[in-house]
């Protein structure tokens, strides 16, 4: 059971390099999204795609964009990576849950220095 | 002021203590509590939920919801060293995205 797979795992750019991260699941999600984690900071939401062919802005959209390709893909984008994007970077998919509720599935996460 | 506030900690505590765990929030509109635990270098995965208010166990876990107070908690009986981990609050309300807390480092010695 793969579950949501993340490449790469470890990643240094440069300032103003640009580099993409990949994210694919195999439980036939809907929803999908990109947070990323910083210490004493918490999940912060990216962008999530609520289904195949829709993207909507999180809490800290700029400087990323993100493309859901299929229903099994998401990938998130750095078009001119600073280091203020340093940060462990997390994809997910969601199961909806009864009572209206739903189960974040994480991937192992991508941890991503800028220098 | 954050939506969903946490302590991030850490909390050290011997094996075997009883553990509290807790989040305040502000948003009235959350409907849907939940409990992510996160080992180092993992992703977050889903340990408990609760809908609306009440109490939930799970074997050594107990999940609690104050709506009138807007505070929920996540109890561990006989903690582990296994138990050590970061443990982060999530709400929702309706379709909304999930609101993540900061997250409370625990950790658990021997």
């Amino acid at each position: 059971n793969a579950g949501v797979t993340q490449t790469p795992k470890f990643q240094v750019l440069k300032t103003g390099q640009s580099m993409t991260l990949q994210c694919a699941q195999d439980m036939n999600h809907n929803s999908m999204y990109w947070y990323r984690q910083d210490p004493g900071m918490g999940l912060r939401l990216i962008y999530y795609s609520a289904s195949e062919g829709t993207t909507d802005k999180g809490e800290v959209p700029n400087g990323y964009n993100v493309s859901r390709l299929n229903k099994r893909e998401f990938s998130l984008r750095l078009e001119s990576a600073a280091p203020s994007q340093t940060s462990v970077y997390f994809c997910a998919s969601s199961e909806a849950l009864r009572e209206g509720n739903e189960k974040l599935f994480f991937g192992s996460g991508t941890q991503l220095s800028v220098l | 002021q954050k939506e969903v506030e946490q302590d991030p900690g850490p909390l050290s505590v011997p094996e075997g203590a009883i553990v509290s765990l807790n989040c305040t929030y502000s948003n009235s509109a959350f409907q849907y509590f939940m409990w992510y635990r996160q080992y180092s270098r993992k992703g977050p995965e889903l340990l408990m939920y609760t809908y609306s208010s009440g109490n939930k166990e799970d074997g050594r876990f107990t999940a609690q919801v104050d709506k009138s107070s807007k505070y929920i908690s996540l109890f561990i009986r006989d903690s582990q060293p296994s138990d050590s981990a970061t443990y982060l609050c999530a709400m929702k309300g309706g379709s909304y995205i999930p609101t993540f807390g900061r997250g409370t480092s625990l950790i658990v010695h021997p």
